[in-house]
């Protein structure tokens, strides 16, 4: 079983809100990388850190912020929450170097 | 950067025949390239990969094919069942975490 985890699995925010979604990555992996992936649609790329510094981005506006930890677990921030934004946020971790990314369960906002 | 391609976007076989998924990339350094598999509301799971030393891979009833030169790769399932049906993303990246691009993905539909 996978070892990256994502909570929470279900999230229903109001339009204009903030929320936080949250990862942990697999042991011995320092790389996290977020992903959108809305539904009927490939995961689209958002940003991705390596030991806590951001390394990418790809074409998110600057509301979508994030975090890495020492630990390497990783936080997700959406600002200004806009009805679009609903959609499966899923985390992938790696132990680097473009080697296999392992994809936690996702969690699955809805903005209404 | 990167784009990926994929096609076809549905596909219906009929079960015990072979299904065959392509893909185009157009970042030339691009070596590594993962296949996913996605069932509904689950993660994406890594079935099989490839590096651009290679030119085919294979495992059990999956195999994968790459064509450097044509920027092309494909995934090959052979002996379908009824548990093979889901949602197929090919990906493309560089080596030394950078993101993966993923393709629209291929619904595969085995009828029994």
């Amino acid at each position: 079983e996978t070892g990256v985890t994502q909570s929470p699995t279900h999230l229903i925010k109001t339009r204009g809100q903030q929320v936080t979604l949250r990862c942990s990555s697999q042991s011995g992996h320092n790389t996290v990388s977020w992903y959108q992936q809305a539904l009927g649609q490939g995961p689209q790329f958002i940003f991705q850190y390596y030991r806590e510094e951001e390394n990418g981005r790809g074409n998110f506006p600057p509301r979508f912020s994030g975090l890495q930890f020492p630990n390497y677990s990783s936080e997700l921030n959406v600002n200004a929450l806009e009805l679009d934004d609903s959609a499966l946020y899923l985390c992938a971790s790696s132990p680097g170097q473009g080697l296999g990314y392992t994809f936690g369960s996702g969690t699955r906002l809805t903005v209404v | 950067g990167e784009n990926v391609e994929q096609h076809p976007s549905t596909l219906s076989v009929q079960e015990g025949d072979s299904a065959v998924i392509k893909c185009t990339y157009s970042d030339s350094a691009s070596n590594y390239f993962p296949w996913y598999k996605q069932e509904l509301g689950k993660r994406p799971q890594l079935i099989i990969d490839i590096r651009s030393n290679v030119g085919e891979k294979k495992d059990q009833r999956i195999a994968v094919t790459l064509n450097k030169t044509a920027k092309h790769f494909s995934l090959h399932i052979t002996e379908t069942q009824p548990e093979d049906s889901a949602v197929y993303f090919c990906a493309a990246t560089r080596s030394g975490n950078t993101p993966l691009v993923f393709g629209k993905g291929t619904r595969l539909s085995v009828i029994a």
